[in-house]
């Protein structure tokens, strides 16, 4: 049991460079989460999925793009990367929705990205 | 939307003191309140949560505390060790409307405890 699994750890990109981050899941989770995290800012949520089929932006989506591939996976593009998007990305998943909203998130091991 | 403040931003005590991370709230309906510790380089991870039909609750050397009247709750660490040095989120969760649920976080306190 892996809990919620990230590909790559580690990532440079050069400005106008695009990529993928994944997230997979195996805990039958409903709900999943993107977050990046600044120094001093906290985690802050780019992107959620409550359920398989649905995605919704949350407080700083701009320049991203999120699919639910399945119940297991979700995904987080950048199209054209910039250096405000240097970040650590952190998925999260969590039984979510109707009575199991109050279920704690479980989040993976994060993905340091940097953009030059 | 939901606002949590979190404070303070950094706490800074001796092995064996307590500390106290103290968070607010601005949604009433909010009724879930998480604690995360993450140590440097790792990711977020529970320690102990709170339901709003509580007033407390204690795991060992952790304890939680919830005001509802005055939308606050407050994590203690008493007997503190090195290990305890991390960074503290908080975060509030109000039942779902339309289907999901958005958790609410604080900015988090660095928390350092010296030896």
């Amino acid at each position: 049991n892996a809990g919620v699994t990230q590909t790559p750890k580690f990532q440079v990109l050069k400005t106008g460079q695009s990529m993928t981050l994944q997230c997979a899941q195996d805990m039958n989770h409903n709900s999943m989460y993107w977050y990046r995290q600044d120094p001093g800012m906290g985690l802050r949520l780019i992107y959620y999925s409550a359920s398989e089929g649905t995605t919704d932006k949350g407080e700083v989506p701009n320049g991203y793009n999120v699919s639910r591939l399945n119940k297991r996976e979700f995904s987080l593009r950048l199209e054209s990367a910039a250096p405000s998007q240097t970040s650590v990305y952190f998925c999260a998943s969590s039984e979510g929705g109707g009575y199991a909203y109050n279920s704690p998130l479980h989040f993976g091991n994060g993905t340091r990205l940097t953009v030059t | 939307g939901e606002n949590v403040e979190q404070h303070p931003s950094t706490l800074s005590v001796q092995e064996g003191d307590s500390a106290v991370i103290k968070c607010t709230y601005s949604d009433s309906a909010s009724n879930y309140f998480p604690w995360y510790k993450q140590e440097l380089g790792k990711r977020p991870q529970l320690i102990i949560d709170i339901r709003s039909n509580v007033g407390e609750k204690k795991d060992q050397r952790i304890a939680v505390t919830l005001n509802k009247t005055a939308k606050h709750f407050s994590l203690h660490i008493t007997e503190t060790q090195p290990e305890d040095s991390a960074v503290y989120f908080c975060a509030a969760i109000r039942p779902p409307s339309g289907g999901s649920y958005i958790p609410t976080f604080g900015r988090g306190t660095s928390l350092i405890v010296h030896p």
